[in-house]
């Protein structure tokens, strides 16, 4: 299995562009959830979903998007990238949220807004 | 409101022990993980404790108080790979993994 995998590993953005983060899971597992990270802080859950057809909003859902349409992938939309939009996503998946069910997170990806 | 509390950052030296300590207010209560970062990666999974007490894992443990609220990693015979960034979550109520701003240990020779 290659787990959760994620690209771009990097990518530099003008203000105003927009962009989408791609993030595919090959466990079969039914949450995904989307996570920002800011230099020296810990994770933001932006949106989460607990199956294909549904997504919910996290903790920052401001200035993203999100679709489930398969159990595999779960993309980010960034409609009009924001210099506050400058951080590091992580797409995590789970089985569920039950007990011990731990979150696998991808590789991660980098965006820079100028 | 939900909340999560844990040390900035901490040093301890090679082949001592070192206690990282997390504090936890959510809405329900529905288990708390410790993960591990190291710089520039992903964050990997350590530990999950969802009754009081003890968990053992080789050269870590986690512990947890719901009572209290309280949650701590220990990490015995510190190795310099343990150098990274500790992250304590907790879920809450609605099935949201909230997590604290991360411990940066550094451990030195």
């Amino acid at each position: 299995n290659a787990g959760v995998t994620q690209t771009p590993k990097f990518r530099i953005l003008k203000i105003g562009q927009s962009m989408t983060l791609q993030c595919t899971q090959d466990m079969n597992h039914n949450y995904m959830y989307w996570y920002r990270q800011d230099p020296g802080m810990g994770l933001k859950l932006i949106y989460y979903s607990v199956g294909a057809g549904i997504t919910d909003k996290g903790e920052v859902p401001n200035g993203y998007n999100v679709s489930r349409s398969t159990t595999e992938d779960f993309p980010l939309r960034l409609e009009l990238a924001a210099p506050s939009q400058t951080s590091v996503y992580f797409c995590a998946s789970s089985r569920g949220t039950a007990e011990k069910e731990t979150q696998y997170f991808g590789p991660g990806t980098r965006l820079l807004v100028l | 409101g939900q909340n999560i509390d844990q040390p900035t950052e901490m040093t301890a030296t090679e082949g001592a022990i070192v206690q990282i300590n997390c504090t936890y207010q959510t809405s329900g209560f529905n288990g708390l993980f410790w993960y591990q970062q190291h710089a520039g990666e992903a964050p990997t999974f350590l530990s999950y404790n969802v009754l009081d007490g003890l968990e053992e894992k080789g050269r870590f443990s986690s512990f947890l108080s719901r009572s209290k609220g309280y949650s701590y990693l220990l990490l015995k015979e510190l190795q310099m790979k343990d150098s990274a960034s500790y992250l304590c979550g907790a879920y809450n109520q609605g099935g949201k993994l909230i997590f604290g701003q991360g411990t940066e240990l550094s451990v030195k020779p």
